[in-house]
């Protein structure tokens, strides 16, 4: 069936550094792919929605400048941290819809950042 | 008043007991409901689509009243591996997924 794949699973990285993940749409094309967060014990929340050849439309109270989204082609989603600070650290989970599936959203494996 | 609200639990049963979670929902033009697993640290994978006239997959029963904007999960005869965080998840026509925050479920022998 149909996968996405995300990567890196888990990064600790120092105070300042950016850090990039990767979502990938392995045998579907996705036009649109979303974002989410994930704090210990909450809800997920979404961040963005990420769309094909244009920019990403983001939450309420989300920064653009701080997270970064490049959705470059049909299977191909990455976010940027940039300048990540400890309150940046969380779970981080994309999801992709397949337009021709049933299920509503498939998810990566998420990535958990903690940032020292 | 949150757009999607989940009693956090924990939920604490026996094995074989019956359980069940009630989800509310703020906006009544939505339009498609589903219940998610989410395990610990790990994403969440679709449990079962939840249709208006209801809907069984061997133990597990959702439904929906609309009339009263909520959703529901039965789970009968609980399995230690049905230990986890159940998550509600409503659409409307954007298809942007909202998620309640997830009840937690723990089935003890």
């Amino acid at each position: 069936g149909a996968v996405v794949s995300q990567h890196p699973s888990w990064v600790i990285c120092k105070s300042g550094t950016s850090v990039k993940i990767e979502c990938r749409s392995l045998d579907f094309q996705a036009t649109t792919m979303f974002w989410y967060r994930q704090f210990p014990k909450q809800s997920l929340m979404l961040m963005a929605t990420s769309n094909e050849g244009s920019k990403a439309t983001y939450e309420q109270g989300v920064e653009k400048d701080k997270f970064l989204i490049n959705h470059a082609s049909l299977t191909l989603s990455t976010l940027t941290v940039t300048s990540a600070h400890p309150e940046d650290s969380s779970f981080y989970i994309c999801s992709a819809r397949d337009v021709t599936g049933g299920q509503p959203q498939h998810f990566g494996d998420g990535t958990r950042l903690s940032i020292l | 008043r949150k757009e999607v609200e989940q009693d956090p639990g924990p939920f604490n049963v026996p094995e074989g007991a019956t359980v069940a979670f009630n989800c509310t929902y703020s906006n009544s033009a939505s339009q498609s409901f589903f219940w998610y697993r989410q395990d610990c640290r790990k994403e969440p994978k679709l449990l079962m689509s939840v249709y208006s006239s209801g809907n069984e997959d061997g133990r597990f029963t959702a439904q929906l009243n609309r009339a009263s904007q909520y959703i529901s999960l039965l789970i009968r005869d609980s399995k230690l591996s049905d230990s986890a965080t159940y998550l509600c998840v409503v659409m409307g026509g954007s298809y942007i997924p909202t998620f309640g925050r997830g009840t937690s479920l723990i089935v003890h022998p």
